[in-house]
């Protein structure tokens, strides 16, 4: 059955440092999305991606954050400077069509020391 | 005001029973998904169910099934002969037509389920 797969499932990167979080969503999918969910509390939603684009993002989804599909099958989470507060487990999603399931990935627990 | 209200932050069961966790909504548009996802400890999210809003039929797989009131904006999920299995985290989370880019998740429901 396809998944979506992420890469690392673990980082650990110093305060100040960029990281990039990695995705391949199922590959007949269309729509991709990024959430973050700090330890204990509920998940939340970063940003989608459609058509080579942002369509939506949150508040948290600062200048700090980028996304980016570089090729036919990746899709990645750059942030450019870590804080603290961005230690949290980051989780890709993708679905097929605008009212389809979205499918998780098993997430990339990131540490900020 | 939330989109998606779960109140009950923990919930026991006993093995074998069924279970019911609660999820309320909130959304002033008629098209929309509501769906349930488990998270057990090892942290990946599950899909389990979807509900439309304008399916006539309660959505059912396997052992959950939802119990979908539409008048009252709730989307309670039932879990029939629980398993120990079942222990986990559960996410109420919605998508709306007119705003389909994103998904909104409640706080979620920490289930035991004592043998």
């Amino acid at each position: 059955e396809p998944e979506v797969t992420q890469t690392p499932s673990h980082q650990v990167t110093q305060m100040g440092q960029e990281v990039i979080l990695r995705c391949v969503p199922i590959s007949n999918h269309l729509y991709f999305y990024w959430y973050r969910q700090i330890l204990g509390q509920k998940v939340e939603f970063l940003v989608s991606f459609y058509n080579n684009e942002i369509s939506e993002k949150s508040e948290i989804f600062d200048d700090q954050f980028s996304v980016e599909r570089p090729d036919g099958s990746n899709f990645t989470l750059k942030i450019r400077s870590t804080k603290l507060e961005d230690s949290a487990m980051y989780f890709c999603a993708s679905n097929g069509g605008r009212q389809e399931t979205q499918y998780f990935g098993p997430g990339t627990r990131l540490l900020v020391l | 005001a939330q989109k998606i209200t779960q109140t009950q932050p923990g919930m026991f069961v006993q093995e074998k029973e069924a279970v019911t966790l609660d999820c309320t909504y909130d959304t002033s548009d008629p098209s929309y998904g509501l769906f349930w996802y488990k998270q057990p400890s090892s942290g990946e999210m599950i899909f389990l169910i979807y509900q439309g809003s304008y399916d006539q039929q309660n959505a059912t797989e396997g052992r959950y099934s939802l119990n979908f009131q539409k008048a009252r904006k709730s989307a309670n999920l039932v879990i029939s002969a629980s398993q120990l299995g079942d222990s986990a985290m559960y996410f109420c989370a919605m998508r709306e037509a007119y705003n389909f880019n994103k998904f909104y998740f409640g706080s979620g429901t920490k289930l035991n389920v004592k043998p």
